[in-house]
């Protein structure tokens, strides 16, 4: 089954607008781990955000905020006033168990996103 | 800022030939991982390392991978007799396990790997 779900396979949004990459999950896991994560086309995998399963407030970095909505097992990713350098692949990714666990991390199909200038 | 390095950055190598990918986990780091992504797919687990024993591992890391922390640094993958769906971009990963609520998993920039 499916565990990570990114609908939106490429987007296009004008440069200063702000965007949101939607992300549902699926566990039977109380304590488990958000993560979003944006791949250049450089191909490195670059850390943008964490969200863990029992925090309270939705989780932001900068620019970047998570949407996190635990009763419909959304954690969506707003960035605002986007930027040209913001065009990637981004995957929304899961870890299940607490927030220590070393469990492996399970990913997305992602999300190509596109900023027009 | 301390990072993941990884070696080399792109390998190209013969069906049927040994390569070995090479990473340098994060200095206070536990656990090690490895990742790979098929061009235009989505990444997959590999395999977990903990205390030099392989914690957990996927379908796909069968007998022609094999892990090693060769020293107190490397972490090493190997692929014994690589195939033409081996090539992949290949990320190695690692996280403190220090407790805190933003232990995550910090990956390598990757090494892309071609089996001609």
């Amino acid at each position: 089954a499916q565990k990570i779900t990114q609908t939106q396979p490429g987007m296009f949004v004008q440069e200063k607008e702000a965007v949101t990459l939607d992300c549902t999950y699926d566990t039977s896991d109380q304590s488990y781990g958000l993560f979003w994560y944006k791949q250049p086309s450089s191909g490195e995998m670059i850390f943008l955000i964490y969200q863990g399963s029992y925090d309270e407030q939705n989780a932001t970095e900068g620019r970047y905020s998570l949407n996190f909505q635990k009763a419909r097992k959304s954690a969506n990713l707003v960035i605002s006033a986007s930027q040209l350098g913001d065009s990637a692949m981004y995957f929304c990714a899961m870890r299940e168990g607490g927030y220590s666990s070393a469990s492996k991390i399970i990913f997305g199909s992602g999300t190509r996103l596109s900023i027009r200038p | 800022e301390p990072e993941v390095t990884q070696t080399p950055s792109h390998q190209v190598t013969q069906m049927g030939q040994e390569v070995i990918l090479r990473c340098v986990p994060i200095s206070n780091h536990l656990y090690f991982y490895w990742y790979r992504q098929i061009l235009g797919q989505k990444v997959e687990f590999l395999v977990s390392f903990y205390n030099n024993e392989i914690s957990e591992k996927s379908e796909i890391f069968d007998d022609q991978f094999s892990v090693e922390r060769p020293d107190g640094s490397n972490f090493t993958l190997k692929i014994r007799s690589t195939k033409l769906e081996d090539s992949a971009m290949y990320f190695c990963a690692s996280t403190p396990l220090s407790g805190r609520v933003t232990d995550t998993q910090y990956f390598g920039p990757g090494t892309r790997l071609t089996v001609l």
